[in-house]
């Protein structure tokens, strides 16, 4: 069974950081891109990063290009968003996926919540 | 502002048909890459219900169809149930700038 579980959510204030972990299983991990996605309260869905499937090349949406860093470590099977300069507007829900190349996001996590607060 | 467009809500009567527009533009749909879409119920995590433009995954209900043609997607749910209730996103891939993966920004599907 495909499972996606991520952790490392919490309170932080503004200009703080968090790691967040997305722990992958069920499947072969090195075979996929992996993705965050992330859902303000009451908002809709906003892609926020990427990474292919050997670790290489990644990609970031424009409001957390120069902040947010994406990894993966494949021998651990899982995927890492490490957030920095946080602000309010980056409290969401963060959730994990997959996908190959750019076919659908097929599985996903239950998500893990940031919440930048003073 | 979301890349992609979906109407915010619609509604429908139990049984009936709706429909979902999704629309794009000649860097995304346009340029011939798929739309995907999602249902998310509250308090869970989106699902997808139509992948590749008008494919359903194993599990899906054949009431949900998909469709694509020039900058343009469409979610079709026919005999509309009590539990089709929930957001749904379209998604896809643009081209522009460095690259994204984009989303539509959701639309609430009320069955009344």
């Amino acid at each position: 069974e495909v499972q996606l579980v991520e952790s490392g959510g919490g309170l932080v204030q503004p200009g703080g950081s968090l790691r967040l972990s997305c722990a992958a299983s069920g499947f072969t991990f090195s075979s996929y891109w992996m993705h965050w996605v992330r859902q303000a309260p009451g908002k809709g869905l906003l892609w926020v990063s990427s990474v292919n499937s050997d670790g290489g090349p990644t990609s970031y949406a424009d409001s957390v290009k120069g902040r947010f860093t994406i990894s993966r470590d494949n021998a651990k099977n899982t995927v890492y968003l490490q957030m920095t300069s946080l602000r309010a507007e980056d409290s969401a829900r963060y959730y994990c996926t997959r996908a190959v190349g750019l076919t659908d996001f097929d599985y996903w996590g239950q998500g893990t919540p940031v919440i930048v607060s003073s | 502002q979301s890349v992609l467009t979906q109407p915010p809500s619609v509604s429908g009567a139990p049984g009936q048909r709706v429909t979902i527009s999704c629309t794009g533009s000649s860097s995304n749909i346009g340029a011939g890459y798929d739309v995907h879409w999602y249902q998310q119920l509250p308090g869970t995590a989106p699902k997808v219900v139509i992948f590749g433009n008008s494919n359903r995954p194993s599990g899906v209900p054949d009431r949900f169809s998909g469709s694509k043609s020039g900058t343009s997607a469409s979610l079709a749910i026919t005999g509309l149930q009590a539990e089709d209730e929930a957001d749904y996103y379209c998604q896809s891939y643009d081209y522009s700038l460095s690259g994204y993966w984009v989303f539509g920004g959701g639309t609430k599907l009320t069955v009344l």
